[in-house]
């Protein structure tokens, strides 16, 4: 009964590959997003979508394209990854409408390591 | 963009002790929401508080209470009765009332050590 479940939690892979990492939550929230939190361990959001639209698209390289084919799933996949992207990936959901002030339910993260 | 500031990138507090974290951020609005989220070394992230700006009274959840100076653009993290499993990263985050894509600002944390 996770609220927020992400898959993989670890993914290791060579330059130059593509993958995917997916989001499901289980809490009828309406908007959801992907965190990058770097070696530093800083959070930034890349990408938030609000029932299926997007609507925050921060300056990530094109190479990462979130795809949300429900408003209870949000995956993101990464083309031509670079070691550079090795980090840590945090999906979240919130139920803008009426929580604004609530805050994100965050899902486990995934550690994503290009070697 | 808001900037959010956690100034003690390290901090330690003996068992049973009380600790602060210190958080202070940068905004011209007057309707936003402050949080404090703890992650501890399972990554997870955990809600620990929250206050909205508008409240003048200082939000606490059990052990955890803040201070918030709205004047000041303050929002500190008191633990009391620190307790082992109180170790963890913890980030304060802003979150503007306005915002349309909801999104959160948050600083670049403080690892807190408890010490038996």
């Amino acid at each position: 009964d996770t609220a927020v479940s992400q898959t993989p939690k670890y993914l290791v892979t060579q330059m130059g590959n593509d993958k995917s990492i997916k989001c499901e939550q289980n809490l009828g929230h309406d908007t959801m997003y992907w965190y990058k939190q770097d070696s530093k361990k800083f959070l930034k959001i890349m990408f938030s979508y609000n029932n299926k639209e997007l609507i925050i698209n921060e300056t990530v390289p094109n190479r990462f394209s979130p795809k949300s084919p429900d408003k209870a799933h949000l995956n993101l996949h990464i083309n031509s990854l670079e070691l550079g992207d090795s980090a840590v990936y945090f999906c979240a959901s919130s139920q803008y409408v009426t929580g604004p002030g609530y805050g994100y339910t965050f899902g486990s993260g995934t550690r994503l390591t290009v070697v | 963009a808001q900037t959010v500031t956690q100034s003690q990138p390290e901090m330690s507090v003996q068992e049973a002790e009380t600790v602060t974290l210190s958080c202070t951020y940068d905004t011209s609005e007057s309707d936003y929401y402050l949080f404090w989220y703890k992650q501890p070394p399972s990554r997870q992230m955990i809600l620990v508080i929250r206050q909205e700006a508008y409240k003048q009274q200082n939000a606490t959840e059990n052990r955890f209470s803040v201070n918030f100076q709205k004047a000041a653009k303050s929002f500190s993290l008191k633990i009391s009765d620190s307790q082992l499993g109180d170790a963890a990263m913890y980030f304060c985050a802003y979150r503007s009332a306005r915002d349309t894509g909801n999104q959160f600002y948050f600083g670049t944390g403080t690892s807190l050590t408890v010490i038996p």
